[in-house]
């Protein structure tokens, strides 16, 4: 497909379970980001990858989140131990990532409920 | 550090009024502003952005936006609402002088009531 593509779309999960979120950005993207989104809240940021470059991960809210990228492809989001308040859309997007004034592609998310 | 704010939850307007979505930033470097919308039950879609140039930048589905560097706002606007156009609008706001990420406002719950 051409979009970014985010699986599962949902996913619940009990308390305490570690559970992995996956992103597929466009090809060719260098550029990835995860962001989290409360129900009736703002996104919030996690996490940006750039390329080769360190990723910046100043958006993490604790070390039980954890998130890989391969190259320039697949990345996914880890979160261990698992709490309530964790239960958001974790929505991934993609940009090309060489100009800053690209604009980012977002996947439609996945719904994650922990119970 | 950079920041954008939209001080209004939710804004209400009459089809065919015109309709302005507010939002103000804070970068140290030059600013890329970009503005999105969420449709129910639906991603994120780009509907445009500033980076040089003309002040008044225009997007997808008839949106337009301000950029005001005196003020540091970039307030979307539409001449005329539908209700088709109700949904969530997110301001975003990269400082063009590092390679920072985007970081977006907290929204703003747009309703064109008929």
């Amino acid at each position: 497909g051409a979009g970014v593509s985010q699986s599962p779309s949902n996913k619940v999960t009990e308390k305490g379970k570690d559970v992995e979120l996956r992103c597929d950005p466009i090809s060719g993207h260098t550029a990835l980001y995860w962001y989290r989104q409360r129900l009736g809240q703002g996104l919030e940021f996690l996490i940006y990858f750039q390329g080769n470059s360190a990723p910046d991960k100043s958006g993490l809210p604790s070390d039980r989140f954890s998130a890989e990228r391969t190259g320039e492809s697949v990345s996914t989001l880890t979160i261990q131990r698992t709490q309530q308040e964790d239960s958001a859309v974790y929505l991934c997007a993609s940009s090309l990532g060489q100009g800053l004034n690209s604009p980012l592609h977002f996947g439609n998310g996945t719904r994650l409920t922990v119970t | 550090a950079q920041s954008v704010a939209q001080p209004e939850d939710q804004v209400n307007v009459a089809e065919g009024n015109p309709l302005t979505v507010k939002c103000t930033y804070s970068v140290s470097g030059n600013p890329y502003l970009f503005w999105y919308v969420q449709y129910p039950n639906r991603g994120l879609q780009f509907l445009l952005k500033y980076i040089t140039g003309d002040n008044l930048v225009k997007g997808s589905y008839g949106f337009e936006a301000e950029f005001n560097k005196s003020q540091t706002s970039f307030h979307l606007k539409k001449p005329s609402a539908l209700v088709s156009d109700s949904a969530l609008y997110f301001c975003a706001v990269r400082d063009g002088g590092s390679q920072g990420n985007l970081i977006f406002g907290k929204g703003t719950k747009l309703s064109v009531k008929p």
